[in-house]
Formats: C-alpha cells, structure tokens, sequence
C-alpha cells in the first residue's frame, strides 16, 4: 500500500518561499506522476501541479510563475516550492499519486494526511 | 480559470439515493472521459470514489456510481447511510493549459 508524507514549515512569512517535501513510502516513485493539491480552511481543493518520475512537470496556471516542482528518485520523495507567499497562500498542502501508470489519468489514488501551512508574519 | 459547478448542498435521509451534478463546458467534462469524484470527512484528506467518470476503485462500496452526459458528470450514491455525511469533490482534466480543474464541494447531509 502507497503511503505518502508531507514535511515541512507549518508558518512562513509573507514574500517568503514555502518549501515542503513529500515522502513516498510501500511503492515506488518511478512510473507515476505525483503533485500537490491544496485546500485553503473552509474551501475547497486546488490542484497546484504534478511531476513525472522522469522529471516532466506541470503546473496550474494560476501559480505556473511562483511554483516549482521537482523530484528525487534517489530518495522516493518529491518537492514544493511556493515563492513570494500571501496570506492567501495559508492551506493545508496535500501531496498525492496520480493513478495513471505513465501517463496522466488525473485522478488522485493516494493522499497524504496534509500538512498546515500558515503564512503570517 | 473557472471552477467546475456543484451544487453547495444536498439531503437524504437513510437509505434513499441522491444525484450531485458536476457543470463543466466542452473544454473539460466534455471533451475527456477523466472525470474523478472524492469525499471528504471534516479534518481527512480526500478518498478517490469515482475515477475516469464510472470506474470504481477497488474498495469503494458499489453504491457509489458516476455517469456523465454532454458537459456534465454526477455522482450518485444509493442506499444513503450515516457514514455517507460528507464534502463531495468533482475533478476534471481540463487540457494542456488549464490541466485539472475540481469542483467547488457540495455538502451531503443524510438526515
């Protein structure tokens, strides 16, 4: 069973970067595109952006130019970072496996339990 | 970019069935079959219900059922129980430039 982890800051400062790290543990990293979705208190889901195995990425286009997804195979684990952050940016960040083997089915299999991030000086 | 359009609520009471309706346009819930549905209960991560619009994953209750028709994808759940009280969340691949859009959550009250 795929088991997934954030790690990371739970506050940063405004115009500050958010950094957080996921840790994929039961399968491995290689063959799947994995991403983040986030979920301000009180709202609903948005989907940030995934990344291949291989490197491939892509983003929601509304963040495209403050986010960076990347991924370590080495060490089964991928990466955020979320530069220039607002108060608007405070939400609980899920990092999650697209179901799709080697191609994007963009659908979500495997969540981590989500990790807090407040943004406030 | 614009959300997909849920209703923000519905009710039923045990053991009835209820539809939630997932709006779209041709550019995503029309054009590609990757239509996914997740629930969520107060403080959880979401559970995949429902993915490439009627497929269910494996250990998901045959209760929950997903069809879509034109511009619009639904989620139905039929012999509604305590445990069904939730958020439900739509989710569509929305193509290259948009890539994947949710829903807002509609909130399911079994009476």
């Amino acid at each position: 069973q795929v088991q997934l982890q954030e790690s990371g800051p739970g506050l940063v400062k405004p115009s500050e970067t958010l950094s957080l790290t996921c840790s994929v543990s039961g399968g491995s990293i290689s063959n799947y595109y994995w991403g983040w979705i986030r979920q301000p208190p009180g709202k609903g889901l948005e989907w940030i952006g995934y990344i291949y195995s291989s490197g491939i990425t892509n983003s929601n286009p509304s963040l495209q130019s403050r986010v960076t997804i990347s991924v370590d195979p080495s060490k089964n684990q991928f990466s955020l970072k979320l530069r220039s952050v607002t108060a608007a940016d405070t939400a609980v960040y899920y990092c999650v496996r697209d179901g799709g083997y080697s191609s994007s089915s963009s659908y979500f299999d495997f969540w981590g339990q989500g990790t807090l991030v407040s943004v406030s000086s | 970019q614009s959300a997909l359009t849920q209703p923000a609520s519905v009710s039923g009471s045990p053991g009835q069935s209820i539809t939630i309706s997932c709006s779209g346009t041709s550019t995503d819930v029309g054009t590609y079959n990757l239509v996914s549905w997740y629930q969520q209960h107060p403080g959880k991560a979401p559970k995949l219900m429902i993915y490439e619009v009627t497929k269910r994953p494996p250990g998901v209750s045959n209760r929950f059922s997903g069809s879509g028709s034109g511009n619009t994808a639904s989620l139905t759940i039929s012999g509604l129980q305590p445990e069904d009280e939730a958020e439900y969340y739509c989710c569509s691949y929305a193509g290259s430039n948009l890539h994947v859009l949710f829903g807002g959550g509609t909130k399911l009250a079994v009476l």
